[in-house]
């Protein structure tokens, strides 16, 4: 059974009209990632929470934002989605304490 | 934040062992060394961490250097469902856990 849920695998959104990209998590994981993975490349840490402390990149632009409302849910906001902005949206969950990260299976946008 | 070194791709014959390569210089004390693969279209898949000592699970060993600036992937006998690229990352005590470059596996049958 997936342990951490990304939906809607594939999203397709507007050039600049906001989308958001959901994750939940049945692990009761303190920390969530999220990450951005273009074609070819590595996985590109936007921010990530442990607990409700939250950590944004410092090269992370101010288009992309987050929410987690409770310790299950994490939110992607892209408030004006760019060209540049399609990629596979990764999200992950750790209990902490140097242990594992588990993945989901990516949301892939696309951008129109 | 400390940053790893992995040559961009190798080779191994299938149901021979692998050994993955990683240099990360400027370690600290406090951070785990955690080992991911990626196969195509897929989410990255957790394959072992350790702090100091060596470590064995089922997938795979993990070798750490006396000094923890390198450390080595053992995968023990591989098959071509481990042809993916592999992740050295460093985890710090922020739980921050940052990707490098990664090494792309080819398992030649």
């Amino acid at each position: 059974d997936a342990m951490v849920i990304q939906n809607p695998r594939y999203q397709v959104t507007q050039f600049g009209k906001p989308v958001t990209l959901s994750c939940s998590q049945t692990l009761n994981h303190n920390v969530m990632y999220w990450y951005q993975q273009k074609s070819s490349q590595a996985p590109k840490l936007l921010f990530h929470y442990y607990d409700k402390d939250f950590n944004n990149e410092a090269d992370t632009p101010d288009n992309f934002q987050s929410r987690r409302p409770n310790t299950s849910f994490c939110f992607l906001d892209i408030r004006s989605p760019g060209l540049g902005d399609a990629a596979m949206y990764l999200c992950a969950t750790s209990r902490g304490q140097g242990t594992e990260a588990f993945f989901g299976q990516g949301t892939r946008l696309t951008v129109v | 934040d400390a940053k790893t070194t992995q040559p961009n791709s190798m080779e191994s014959n299938e149901e021979e062992p692998v050994h993955l390569p990683c240099n990360h210089s400027t370690i600290s004390g406090t951070d785990y060394i955690h080992w991911y693969r990626q196969l195509p279209s897929q989410g990255p898949e957790y394959v072992i961490h350790g702090l100091t000592s060596n470590v064995n699970n089922r997938m795979a060993s993990l070798a750490i250097a006396e000094d923890r600036k390198s450390s080595t992937l053992i995968l023990h006998r591989a098959t071509l469902r481990d042809a993916a690229v592999y992740y050295c990352i460093l985890r710090d005590v922020n739980e921050k856990l940052t990707f490098g470059t990664g090494t792309r596996l080819t398992i030649i049958p």
